[in-house]
Protein backbone atom coordinates (compact mmCIF):
# COMPACT_ATOMS: atom_id res chain seq x y z
CA UNK A 1 0.00 0.00 0.00
CA UNK A 2 1.38 3.37 -0.93
CA UNK A 3 2.61 5.92 1.96
CA UNK A 4 2.88 9.35 2.30
CA UNK A 5 4.16 11.05 5.22
CA UNK A 6 4.21 14.86 5.58
CA UNK A 7 6.41 16.49 8.45
CA UNK A 8 6.24 18.80 10.16
CA UNK A 9 2.71 18.56 10.78
CA UNK A 10 2.55 22.66 11.24
CA UNK A 11 5.37 24.91 11.08
CA UNK A 12 5.57 28.84 12.50
CA UNK A 13 8.35 30.87 11.05
CA UNK A 14 9.59 34.72 11.19
CA UNK A 15 9.29 36.47 7.58
CA UNK A 16 12.84 35.95 6.05
CA UNK A 17 13.15 32.50 7.94
CA UNK A 18 13.97 29.73 5.53
CA UNK A 19 13.18 26.19 6.69
CA UNK A 20 12.26 22.79 4.55
CA UNK A 21 9.52 20.68 4.51
CA UNK A 22 9.21 17.05 4.48
CA UNK A 23 7.46 14.75 2.43
CA UNK A 24 8.08 10.57 2.98
CA UNK A 25 6.79 8.29 0.82
CA UNK A 26 6.49 4.75 -0.18
CA UNK A 27 5.22 3.35 -3.13
CA UNK A 28 6.26 0.38 -5.47
CA UNK A 29 7.54 2.01 -8.28
CA UNK A 30 7.38 5.83 -8.41
CA UNK A 31 5.77 7.68 -11.53
CA UNK A 32 5.39 11.33 -10.20
CA UNK A 33 5.17 13.07 -7.07
CA UNK A 34 3.27 16.29 -6.60
CA UNK A 35 3.30 19.51 -4.41
CA UNK A 36 0.11 21.35 -3.59
CA UNK A 37 -0.85 24.82 -1.97
CA UNK A 38 -4.04 24.88 -0.19
CA UNK A 39 -5.37 27.51 1.49
CA UNK A 40 -8.08 27.80 4.12
CA UNK A 41 -11.29 26.96 3.03
CA UNK A 42 -10.38 26.92 -0.94
CA UNK A 43 -9.32 23.81 -2.96
CA UNK A 44 -5.60 23.17 -3.34
CA UNK A 45 -3.23 24.37 -5.99
CA UNK A 46 -0.97 22.62 -7.86
CA UNK A 47 2.97 23.47 -7.84
CA UNK A 48 4.86 20.95 -9.24
CA UNK A 49 5.57 17.73 -10.32
CA UNK A 50 8.34 15.51 -9.54
CA UNK A 51 9.48 12.72 -12.00
CA UNK A 52 12.91 11.06 -10.86
CA UNK A 53 15.26 11.34 -7.67
CA UNK A 54 17.82 14.15 -8.61
CA UNK A 55 15.35 16.50 -9.86
CA UNK A 56 14.70 19.77 -8.66
CA UNK A 57 12.04 22.53 -9.97
CA UNK A 58 11.58 26.05 -8.33
CA UNK A 59 8.94 28.45 -8.12
CA UNK A 60 9.30 32.32 -6.96
CA UNK A 61 10.37 31.41 -2.90
CA UNK A 62 9.92 27.29 -3.39
CA UNK A 63 12.00 24.84 -4.40
CA UNK A 64 11.45 20.98 -4.02
CA UNK A 65 13.38 18.60 -4.18
CA UNK A 66 13.21 14.17 -5.01
CA UNK A 67 15.32 11.48 -4.01
CA UNK A 68 14.44 7.93 -3.66
CA UNK A 69 12.60 8.28 -0.54
CA UNK A 70 11.11 11.79 0.05
CA UNK A 71 11.04 14.77 -1.26
CA UNK A 72 11.70 18.46 0.24
CA UNK A 73 9.60 21.58 0.11
CA UNK A 74 12.53 24.29 0.47
CA UNK A 75 11.14 28.05 1.59
CA UNK A 76 13.67 30.74 0.77
CA UNK A 77 13.14 34.04 2.87
CA UNK A 78 9.38 33.09 3.42
CA UNK A 79 6.85 35.92 3.28
CA UNK A 80 3.35 36.52 5.14
CA UNK A 81 1.38 35.57 1.98
CA UNK A 82 3.17 31.77 1.80
CA UNK A 83 1.19 31.27 5.16
CA UNK A 84 -1.18 27.60 4.08
CA UNK A 85 -1.13 23.87 4.15
CA UNK A 86 1.23 22.41 1.56
CA UNK A 87 0.29 18.97 0.65
CA UNK A 88 2.26 16.25 -1.42
CA UNK A 89 0.94 13.19 -3.35
CA UNK A 90 2.18 10.48 -4.83
CA UNK A 91 1.04 8.50 -8.21
CA UNK A 92 2.57 4.81 -8.42
CA UNK A 93 3.93 3.37 -11.82
CA UNK A 94 0.84 1.82 -13.48
CA UNK A 95 -2.13 3.63 -11.24
CA UNK A 96 -4.10 6.59 -12.01
CA UNK A 97 -5.27 7.54 -8.70
CA UNK A 98 -3.25 9.68 -6.11
CA UNK A 99 -2.11 8.85 -2.49
CA UNK A 100 -2.12 12.28 -0.36
CA UNK A 101 -0.40 13.09 2.68
CA UNK A 102 -2.03 14.95 5.80
CA UNK A 103 0.03 18.41 4.80
CA UNK A 104 1.66 20.33 6.79
CA UNK A 105 0.61 23.92 7.68
CA UNK A 106 2.94 26.80 7.25
CA UNK A 107 2.55 30.38 9.40
CA UNK A 108 4.91 32.93 8.31
CA UNK A 109 4.58 35.99 10.79
CA UNK A 110 5.55 39.19 9.65
CA UNK B 1 -10.81 30.98 -18.62
CA UNK B 2 -10.34 27.04 -17.92
CA UNK B 3 -11.14 25.74 -14.82
CA UNK B 4 -13.15 23.87 -12.38
CA UNK B 5 -16.24 24.68 -11.07
CA UNK B 6 -18.15 23.37 -7.95
CA UNK B 7 -21.32 24.62 -6.89
CA UNK B 8 -22.47 25.56 -4.52
CA UNK B 9 -20.14 26.70 -2.24
CA UNK B 10 -21.99 25.83 0.72
CA UNK B 11 -24.80 23.42 1.52
CA UNK B 12 -27.04 22.64 4.36
CA UNK B 13 -29.01 19.36 4.53
CA UNK B 14 -30.98 17.85 7.02
CA UNK B 15 -30.15 14.33 8.14
CA UNK B 16 -31.77 11.67 5.94
CA UNK B 17 -31.45 13.62 3.01
CA UNK B 18 -29.67 12.98 -0.27
CA UNK B 19 -27.83 15.57 -1.58
CA UNK B 20 -25.90 16.00 -4.80
CA UNK B 21 -23.14 17.97 -5.45
CA UNK B 22 -22.05 19.88 -9.01
CA UNK B 23 -18.44 19.51 -10.90
CA UNK B 24 -17.74 20.76 -13.75
CA UNK B 25 -15.14 20.89 -15.72
CA UNK B 26 -13.89 22.94 -19.20
CA UNK B 27 -10.04 21.73 -19.53
CA UNK B 28 -11.04 18.88 -21.87
CA UNK B 29 -9.39 16.53 -19.31
CA UNK B 30 -10.52 12.05 -19.47
CA UNK B 31 -10.44 11.84 -16.04
CA UNK B 32 -12.41 13.08 -13.00
CA UNK B 33 -12.45 12.55 -9.21
CA UNK B 34 -14.08 13.39 -5.88
CA UNK B 35 -12.14 13.41 -2.88
CA UNK B 36 -13.13 14.96 0.77
CA UNK B 37 -11.19 16.49 3.02
CA UNK B 38 -11.76 16.18 7.04
CA UNK B 39 -9.94 18.50 9.54
CA UNK B 40 -6.51 16.53 10.83
CA UNK B 41 -6.52 14.02 7.72
CA UNK B 42 -5.57 13.86 3.80
CA UNK B 43 -7.46 14.10 1.11
CA UNK B 44 -8.95 10.53 0.86
CA UNK B 45 -10.94 9.50 -2.67
CA UNK B 46 -14.57 8.70 -3.09
CA UNK B 47 -15.26 7.59 -6.57
CA UNK B 48 -13.23 8.71 -10.00
CA UNK B 49 -14.05 8.04 -13.80
CA UNK B 50 -11.22 8.00 -16.85
CA UNK B 51 -14.38 8.14 -19.53
CA UNK B 52 -17.93 8.88 -19.91
CA UNK B 53 -20.00 6.44 -18.70
CA UNK B 54 -17.83 4.50 -16.42
CA UNK B 55 -16.41 5.66 -12.41
CA UNK B 56 -14.58 3.42 -10.07
CA UNK B 57 -14.57 3.08 -6.33
CA UNK B 58 -12.10 4.92 -4.52
CA UNK B 59 -11.50 4.16 -0.94
CA UNK B 60 -14.05 5.31 0.76
CA UNK B 61 -17.20 5.04 -1.86
CA UNK B 62 -19.78 3.32 0.57
CA UNK B 63 -22.88 6.22 0.97
CA UNK B 64 -22.10 7.67 -2.30
CA UNK B 65 -22.57 7.92 -6.15
CA UNK B 66 -21.57 9.42 -9.29
CA UNK B 67 -22.78 9.91 -12.55
CA UNK B 68 -21.01 10.54 -15.70
CA UNK B 69 -22.75 11.05 -18.40
CA UNK B 70 -20.30 13.91 -20.04
CA UNK B 71 -17.30 14.82 -20.16
CA UNK B 72 -17.13 18.39 -18.63
CA UNK B 73 -19.44 16.75 -15.49
CA UNK B 74 -19.37 14.84 -12.75
CA UNK B 75 -22.02 15.26 -10.09
CA UNK B 76 -21.79 13.60 -6.75
CA UNK B 77 -25.06 12.48 -4.76
CA UNK B 78 -23.93 11.93 -1.27
CA UNK B 79 -26.72 9.68 0.29
CA UNK B 80 -28.67 9.37 3.33
CA UNK B 81 -26.62 6.17 4.05
CA UNK B 82 -23.75 8.08 4.32
CA UNK B 83 -22.80 8.03 8.29
CA UNK B 84 -21.00 11.21 8.50
CA UNK B 85 -21.56 13.48 5.62
CA UNK B 86 -20.31 16.53 7.07
CA UNK B 87 -16.96 17.54 5.28
CA UNK B 88 -15.66 19.89 2.79
CA UNK B 89 -15.47 18.17 -0.70
CA UNK B 90 -13.46 18.77 -3.55
CA UNK B 91 -13.18 17.93 -6.90
CA UNK B 92 -10.09 17.29 -9.23
CA UNK B 93 -9.61 16.60 -13.01
CA UNK B 94 -6.40 15.16 -15.37
CA UNK B 95 -5.53 14.98 -18.23
CA UNK B 96 -4.94 11.23 -17.91
CA UNK B 97 -1.72 11.40 -20.33
CA UNK B 98 1.26 9.73 -18.33
CA UNK B 99 1.98 11.47 -15.29
CA UNK B 100 -1.60 12.40 -13.14
CA UNK B 101 -1.00 16.12 -12.37
CA UNK B 102 -5.25 16.63 -11.21
CA UNK B 103 -6.58 20.22 -11.35
CA UNK B 104 -8.97 20.75 -7.97
CA UNK B 105 -12.14 23.30 -7.89
CA UNK B 106 -12.73 25.07 -4.89
CA UNK B 107 -14.76 23.06 -3.16
CA UNK B 108 -18.30 22.51 -1.67
CA UNK B 109 -18.60 22.49 2.15
CA UNK B 110 -21.17 20.51 3.05
CA UNK B 111 -22.61 20.36 6.41
CA UNK B 112 -25.61 17.86 7.57
CA UNK B 113 -27.30 18.44 11.29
Amino acid sequence: EDQVTQSPEALRLQEGESSSLNCSYTVSGLRGLFWYRQDPGKGPEFLFTLYSAGEEKEKERLKATLTKKESFLHITAPKPEDSATYLCAVQAAGYSTLTFGKGTMLLVSP
Amino acid sequence: DGGITQSPKYLFRKEGQNVTLSCEQNLNHDAMYWYRQDPGQGLRLIYYSQIVNDFQKGDIAEGYSVSREKKESFPLTVTSAQKNPTAFYLCASSALAGVNEQYFGPGTRLTVT
